[in-house]
């Protein structure tokens, strides 16, 4: 399973983009990138996923360059209640279904007023 | 609402006492993975269950058992508690094979006293 780097923190202001990197310099071929919102007291929840290129949802959008060493997460218009720990994931989703999920630290986002 | 439920919500123990916390997964997710996330870290994994059986485990001692039941619910055991034990405990369930992502519960709140 590839390691992955991120920013330990992040601030930013109500209705601003944010965009948050990862670095996962060993990437494997089969290796999937998803990223996890956490609130505090909260368990992880899914945001976005994806292999190559990019893939918008109605919540993010998940830019990957060609050669997949890092990703970027993009929240658009960000609003105070995206105030959160994200995490960003590297894994084989095609492993016989032996998705163990390893988090790093995470990046804690701030959005102030 | 990703459906998975925990119990209990919170719990206070003593040192060397025994601990038993409970999960069932969103209906149709037959396996079910425990981590652990300690205040401030990522959620570090404990072991996974699928088809009453552990598949995978983390790093973790013995101390840490489990067990599945066949409608796919699971249990997480920790004997002999120590301060350090004190953490979220956080299941989640996903499907076999499948690529879909992993759904957590709101997790278990453990103080070890």
């Amino acid at each position: 399973l590839a390691k992955t780097t991120q920013p330990i923190s992040m601030d930013s202001y109500e209705g601003q983009e944010v965009n948050i990197t990862c670095s996962h310099n060993n990437i494997a071929t089969n290796d999937y990138i998803t990223w996890y919102q956490q609130f505090p007291s909260q368990g992880p929840r899914f945001i976005i996923q994806g292999y190559k290129t990019k893939v918008t949802n109605e919540v993010a959008s998940l830019f990957i360059p060609a050669d997949r060493k890092s990703s970027t997460l993009s929240l658009p218009r960000v609003s105070l209640s995206d105030t959160a720990v994200y995490y960003c994931l590297v894994g084989d989703v095609f492993s016989g279904g032996y998705n163990k999920l390893i988090f790093g630290a995470g990046t804690r986002l701030a959005v102030h007023p | 609402d990703a459906g998975v439920t925990q119990s209990p919500t919170h719990l206070i123990k003593t040192r060397g006492q025994q601990v038993t916390l409970r999960c069932s997964p969103k209906s149709g997710h037959d396996t079910v993975s425990w981590y652990q996330q300690a205040l401030g870290q990522g959620p570090q994994f404990i072991f996974q269950y699928y088809e009453e059986e552990e598949r995978q485990r983390g790093n973790f001692p013995d101390r840490f058992s489990g067990h599945q039941f066949p409608n796919y619910s699971s249990e997480l055991n920790v004997n002999a508690l120590w301060l350090g034990d004190s953490a979220l405990y956080l299941c989640a369930g996903s499907v076999r094979g499948s690529t879909d992502t992993q759904y957590f519960g709101p997790g278990t709140r453990l103080t070890v006293l």
